[in-house]
């Protein structure tokens, strides 16, 4: 199957600060999308970006389909930033089937 | 966005009993719904896709007779624990895609507790 790798897995940032996730994936894709858990447990979409640049406020994201990475970029970082962030990826041919990576943990702190 | 629903939102029940999961696409037809099993400090694992009208399709590794999958209708998929044990405690989180697009939309989980 595709294999789906996060990092950092932990990070820990000042409020203020920026800071950049990356996915790495070794194969071809239809989907990949980024999400924020929050503590409860939500899945929030952050981001459905198969290829290509894309913003939403504070919040951005890029997307390498023929180098197989994706990078989420956080300015300004919140406490109510923190969480965990997935990358999830559907390969292509896999009847839309995600493929979780680890996760990175953010911890923002005041 | 598309809003997927679940309920409950945590159980606890005693070990031998089942548990049934309800999903449900609340503003759109989902032909397809996702099961997937979170451990604490895990990533998502998914266990099976919910196909409407026909059987579920389960991952390598994942007991079919443990957990049985019904997806009644476009915008409702079950998700039932029979014989529930405690290392069957988990987060279980459901996802589906509106028709037309490859991006899925996840149900806000729920926690099952067996004791």
């Amino acid at each position: 199957g595709i294999q789906v790798e996060q990092s950092p897995p932990d990070l820990i940032l000042q409020e203020g600060a920026n800071s950049t996730l990356r996915c790495n994936f070794s194969d071809s894709v239809n989907n990949l999308q980024w999400f924020h858990q929050n503590p409860w447990g939500q899945l929030i979409n952050l981001f459905y970006i198969p290829s290509g640049t894309k913003q939403n406020g504070r919040l951005s994201a890029t997307t390498v389909a023929t180098e197989r990475y994706s990078l989420l970029y956080i300015s300004s970082s919140q406490t109510t930033d923190s969480g965990v962030y997935f990358c999830a990826v559907e390969r292509v041919g896999s009847n839309y089937k995600l493929t979780f990576g680890k996760g990175t943990l953010l911890t923002v702190n005041p | 966005g598309a809003v997927v629903s679940q309920h409950p939102s945590w159980v606890i029940c005693k070990s031998g009993t089942s548990v049934k999961i309800e999903c449900r696409s609340l503003d759109f037809q989902a032909t397809t719904m996702f099961w997937y099993r979170q451990f604490p400090k895990q990533s998502l694992m998914l266990m099976a896709t919910s196909n409407e009208g026909s059987k579920a399709t389960y991952e390598q590794g994942v007991e079919k007779d443990k957990f049985l999958i019904n997806h009644a209708s476009l915008t409702l998929s079950t998700l039932t624990v029979t014989s529930a044990h405690p290392e069957d405690s988990s987060f279980y989180i459901c996802s589906a895609n509106s028709g037309g697009t490859y991006e899925q939309y996840f149900g806000p989980g729920t926690r099952l507790t067996v004791t």
